[in-house]
């Protein structure tokens, strides 16, 4: 079963606006990661956030955590036809493996 | 290596052959993850190998499907009698610490199975 639900499934946006995708999860964690994915193909790594952290920027992405919701945001802020692809949050939970959700495919026009 | 790598990239097999999928972790990479993508699906866990400890198989959906890792370098993953639902992309992932942090994944192989 899935840990993270993405929210919305998928997004289209012109270019030079924000995308920001939504992620909630189930159970407690250790950290939350998001992935991004063009075509099918192998996964990207963007940001990794712990538990104990609240938000982090890498470049153009914020990343926000809040543990009592259970949810993470990613905000790209912006956005580029580049970044057209579909983006995975993936928690871990103090056991082996990540947990994926089910992806926001994000479409970002020219 | 420069990443992960998988080999085949595609793959079409007739219902009821058997496939081996092989994944080339980043050399030094103690860790190593099978997953599975359904069209347009999140990845579905299938096993995990860290170093020499007994894998973690609790993902594999069924008996048809195995995976070794040689030398704790490449993984081999192996599905016998292959049927219709077995067709998705499988993706392999290394990581050089121990569970819970980033995961560098190869392109996957896509799997047909008429």
């Amino acid at each position: 079963s899935q840990q993270g639900e993405e929210d919305p499934q998928a997004l289209s946006i012109q270019e030079g606006e924000n995308a920001t995708m939504n992620c909630s999860y189930k159970t407690s964690i250790n950290n939350l990661q998001w992935y991004r994915q063009n075509s099918g193909r192998g996964l990207v790594h963007l940001i990794l956030i712990r538990s104990n952290e609240r938000e982090k920027h890498s470049g153009r992405l914020r990343v926000t955590l809040d543990t009592s919701k259970k949810s993470s945001s990613l905000l790209i802020t912006a956005s580029r036809a580049a970044d057209t692809a579909s983006y995975f949050c993936a928690t871990n939970n103090a056991g082996n493996m990540l947990t994926f959700g089910g992806g926001t495919r994000l479409m970002v026009k020219p | 290596g420069a990443g992960v790598s998988q080999s085949p990239s595609n793959k079409v097999t007739e219902k009821g052959k058997d496939v081996e999928l092989r994944c080339d972790p980043i050399s030094g990479h103690t860790a190593l993850y099978w997953y599975r993508q359904s069209l347009g699906q999140g990845l579905e866990f299938l096993i995990y190998f860290q170093g020499n400890s007994a894998p973690d198989k609790s993902g594999l959906p069924s008996d048809r499907f195995s995976a070794e890792r040689t030398g704790g370098s490449v993984s081999t993953l192996t599905i016998q009698r292959t049927q219709q639902e077995d067709s998705a992309v499988y993706l392999c992932a290394s990581e050089s610490r121990v569970a819970g942090e980033t995961q560098y994944f190869g392109p996957g192989t896509r799997l047909l199975v008429l």
